[in-house]
């Protein structure tokens, strides 16, 4: 099992470019979550697919946006890019199951510079 | 809305000492509440979860948790630590959304 991976590993892009970031969950999850981690902080959280759909979202501006596709996996698209959006973006899997929430596996993250 | 305080930036230990990392949360519900560990140049891995039931959750790596609903508590030990717990600690609620706290260094020293 090769656990949540994430690609790319490392990215730099200019402002007011976009950006796609690609995630796999592990094997057997449904859901994938997205969080932003900036240097000495924890993660914060972007949003929550779960079955094609976003389902939750935190305190993100509309620029932030993603897809889950038929296999599980998911894309964050981050549009107009700012210096600000430099960060670790983690990417986030588990099962759900109804009533209970369960444990995250993050994968080793993608790290965004932007220049 | 829900919160997550780690009131300490770094807990230092010495190797064989008890060690604890202090998490305080806020919910309007049942608090699900979550350690995670990050070592250096890995993911955040899961610890322990508290759902419902013991006050006293045991997890990964000898780790244990306490919850307590009086004090909005859910604070990690470990009863001797071990130079290789050094790491970020991060405690994490989650009600629906997750909120994460800003973590805690932990250095185990020989």
């Amino acid at each position: 099992d090769a656990g949540v991976t994430q690609s790319p590993t490392h990215l730099i892009k200019t402002r007011g470019q976009q950006v796609t970031l690609r995630c796999s969950p592990k094997s057997g999850h449904d859901t994938v979550s997205w969080y932003q981690q900036a240097l000495g902080q924890g993660p914060q959280f972007i949003f929550q697919y779960y079955e094609e759909e976003e389902r939750q979202r935190g305190n993100f501006p509309d620029r932030f946006s993603g897809h889950q596709f038929p296999n599980y996996s998911s894309e964050l698209n981050v549009n107009a890019l700012l210096l600000g959006d430099s960060a670790l973006y983690l990417c986030a899997s588990s099962f759900v199951r109804t009533g209970v929430y369960n444990e995250q596996f993050f994968g080793p993250g993608t790290r965004l510079t932007v220049l | 809305a829900q919160s997550v305080a780690q009131p300490e930036d770094q807990v230092n230990v010495a190797e064989g000492n008890p060690l604890t990392v202090k998490c305080t949360y806020s919910v309007s519900g049942n608090p699900y509440l979550f350690w995670y560990v990050q070592y250096p140049n890995r993911g955040l891995q899961f610890l322990l979860k508290y759902i419902t039931g013991d006050n006293l959750v045991k997890g990964s790596y000898g780790f244990e948790a306490e919850f307590n609903k009086s004090q909005t508590s859910f604070h990690l030990k470990k009863p001797s630590a071990l130079v290789s717990d050094s790491a970020l600690y991060f405690c994490a609620v989650m009600e629906g959304k997750s909120t994460f706290g800003d973590g805690t260094t932990l250095t185990v020293k020989p």
